[in-house]
């Protein structure tokens, strides 16, 4: 079974501030990892993955990750936090176990984001 | 081009009814999901569509809520006997293919409160 646990249920930082969401995962077979970001009344959207190969990830609008396999972590950071990227954040893992390749997520319980001015 | 898109964006019913809750996907897309996201929480997991069939619905939590897509497209979510638990926000996403390497995109939701 996989699991994923976000430390932080809310965090709050300043505007131009590093941005640092924890993630660390659970699973019996090498993961997939996933961010993905919800803003109010919109849809998940995917802020970035790992699947294979370098462990440092970039994604979209700043953010990156690293997968570190040691730790079972794969951390959200972000240099400078902007206003916009208030939203809530999750990380998720899937996998290929057992040789079904359906991608199914399991999502953790999500960090909310705030940012001040 | 078009996201993928749930119907009713809200829903309200009484304990104890039927309920029926849709997803249109991205044309094109093969794979289907429905999760489920209760308050203050990450979404769950529910079912999995490949083209037609359902080739993972153990996330389906009783025999209660079922799930069909006839056309390979159009997905709908099926509850009976409805109760105050069942109340959430329920997601659908599509790729073009199953697989954790092919990204999922998500609709909206569906928000449905059982009074």
């Amino acid at each position: 079974a996989q699991s994923v646990t976000q430390l932080g249920s809310h965090v709050s930082v300043s505007e131009g501030a590093l941005v640092l969401l924890r993630c660390n995962y659970s699973s019996s077979v090498p993961p997939y990892l996933f961010w993905y970001v919800q803003y109010p009344n919109q849809g998940l959207q995917l802020l970035l993955k790992y699947t294979t190969g370098a462990t440092l990830v970039k994604g979209i609008n700043g953010f990156e990750a690293e997968f570190k396999k040691s730790e079972t972590s794969f951390h959200l950071t972000k240099p400078s936090a902007h206003m916009s990227d208030a939203a809530e954040y999750f990380c998720a893992v899937s996998s290929n176990a057992g040789g079904t390749s359906y991608g199914k997520l399991t999502f953790g319980q999500g960090t909310i984001l705030t940012v001040h001015p | 081009g078009a996201g993928v898109s749930q119907t009713p964006s809200n829903k309200v019913t009484e304990k104890g009814k039927y309920v029926e809750l849709r997803c249109d996907p991205i044309s094109g897309h093969t794979a289907l999901y429905w999760y489920r996201q209760s308050l203050g929480q990450g979404p769950e997991f529910l079912i999995y569509f490949q083209g037609t069939g359902a080739a993972d619905d153990s996330g389906l939590p009783n025999d209660r809520f079922f799930a069909v897509r006839p056309e390979g497209s159009v997905s709908t979510l099926k509850i009976q006997r409805t109760e105050r638990g069942d109340s959430a926000v329920y997601l659908c996403a599509s790729s073009l293919e199953a697989g954790p390497t092919y990204e999922q995109y998500f609709g909206p939701g569906t928000r449905l409160t059982v009074t």
